[in-house]
């Protein structure tokens, strides 16, 4: 049952503390997608990869969000200092590129809650 | 910029009351539209791609249509285990990202 697969699904830290989010696309999918999800904002784009280089990071706040791939079975997101205002839902999706070059659907993993406290 | 605007944020129904859910969206180019469903504490869950004006597809008790402005989620005769957050997405040509509507919260009765 191939699914992505996130670690860890819950995390409490203290202000100022760093953070790392882990996550294992499905194997064979080559573009992987990081999404935070809040009440306000709903899902929000913060960075993808696509064969492990990363395409866009736009979303994120480089000042201390850090999105990396060291190889093609984990994606990472580190968040150091975290604040409370990181606090939210971190989901990993993957998917792959389908005939015509025209991408696939992309899978979400379950998400890690995270509260920064 | 992209936009995906759904309606209306909360929807209850009973069991078999059919109804629809909107997503209106602007974007420079689709190159498809996306619905996902959504169950509490869960991740989102893909249900369908709309890729052009006129198509339609079907998933049980779910159909999805697409326009040049909107799509549809046409839910008919609702059970209860149909009671989710359903997302709209849309894919702007040239990119493999998805921007999301805020989501319909769906609740069905007994």
């Amino acid at each position: 049952d191939a699914r992505v697969t996130q670690t860890p699904r819950h995390k409490v830290t203290e202000m100022g503390q760093e953070v790392t989010m882990r996550c294992q696309p499905i194997l064979g999918h080559n573009t992987v997608f990081w999404y935070r999800q809040t009440m306000m904002q709903g899902l929000e784009l913060l960075a993808y990869f696509r064969n492990r280089a990363p395409l866009d990071d736009s979303g994120m706040p480089k000042d201390r969000f850090s999105a990396e791939m060291p190889d093609a079975t984990l994606a990472t997101l580190k968040i150091q200092p975290s604040e409370p205002r990181d606090s939210a839902v971190y989901f990993c999706a993957s998917g792959s590129r389908g005939t015509g070059g025209m991408n696939t659907e992309a899978f979400f993993g379950q998400g890690t809650r995270l509260t920064v406290v | 910029e992209d936009q995906v605007t759904q309606s209306p944020e909360a929807l209850r129904l009973q069991e078999g009351e059919s109804s629809s859910l909107n997503c209106s969206y602007t974007v420079s180019g689709l190159r498809g539209l996306f619905w996902y469903r959504q169950d509490p504490g869960k991740g989102p869950e893909f249900l369908f791609t709309l890729y052009s004006a006129g198509e339609e597809k079907e998933k049980e008790r779910l159909k999805a249509t697409l326009t040049k402005k909107e799509s549809f989620l046409h839910i008919t005769a609702p059970k209860p285990e149909d009671s989710a957050t359903y997302l709209c997405a849309v894919q702007p040509s040239g990119y493999s990202t998805l921007t999301f509507g805020k989501g319909t919260m769906l609740l069905v009765s007994p």
